[in-house]
């Protein structure tokens, strides 16, 4: 079955504890985004990535960290999370191109206290 | 700049009643447009798309939309919805260029009560 994963889908953590969120994807998709969802503000894309070892700041970049060093996976880092940074996050891909449809993983939820 | 309007945040129906979900972009000179559904606690799924020709596309769960250039707007529209198109819709649009991203509104919750 054609799926993007996430895990974990709930965390809750403390503020300046280190974590990462894996993104997973099995449709040999070259773009990959990562976005965050919050209340009245829709989504917004925080990095992406055009194909392995390239990637790029999305809209709100601050306190994210991204690496794509193989095609499937795309994980997303807090190196030190903050309150601000409590929200649901989706991973996402899609073949290259602006006419393919974009797939959206299941979500994470975050709470950093 | 580039932007996605979604003219209505919350939009509350009666179960069989018929809706119109509005989206309106910033213009350019040629655009991939998008709707998208989330229902609670899941991930969003393509309803519907518009590439090219025909400007009536037809979507799943017996959405449709239409592209209009002249207004830059893509509205969503069902003649009868039932409880399960309870959701967020999210209209999004691609500018074209390198960084090939989507621009998104920020939503329109769904409502439709019995």
């Amino acid at each position: 079955e054609a799926q993007v994963t996430q895990n974990p889908r709930y965390l809750i953590t403390v503020t300046g504890k280190k974590l990462t969120v894996t993104c997973s994807q099995n449709m040999n998709h070259e773009y990959m985004s990562w976005y965050r969802q919050d209340p009245g503000l829709g989504l917004r894309q925080i990095y992406y990535s055009m194909n392995v070892e390239v990637t790029d700041k999305g809209d709100v970049p601050e306190g994210y960290k991204v690496s794509r060093k193989e095609k499937r996976n795309f994980p997303l880092i807090l190196e030190s999370p903050s309150p601000n940074q409590t929200s649901l996050y989706f991973c996402a891909s899609r073949e290259r191109g602006g006419r393919e449809t974009q797939y959206f993983g299941p979500g994470t939820r975050l709470l950093v206290l | 700049a580039q932007s996605v309007t979604q003219l209505d945040s919350q939009v509350p129906v009666f179960e069989e009643a018929p809706v119109e979900l509005r989206c309106n972009y910033s213009s350019s000179v040629s655009v991939y447009l998008f709707w998208y559904v989330q229902y609670p606690n899941q991930g969003l799924q393509l309803l519907l798309k518009y590439l090219s020709g025909s400007t009536l596309v037809k979507g799943i769960n017996g959405f449709e939309a239409e592209f209009n250039k002249s207004q830059t707007s893509f509205h969503l529209r069902k003649p009868s919805v039932h409880i399960s198109d309870t959701a967020e819709y999210f209209c999004a649009v691609y500018y074209g260029g390198s960084q090939g991203n989507l621009i998104f509104g920020k939503g329109t919750k769904l409502s439709v009560k019995p």
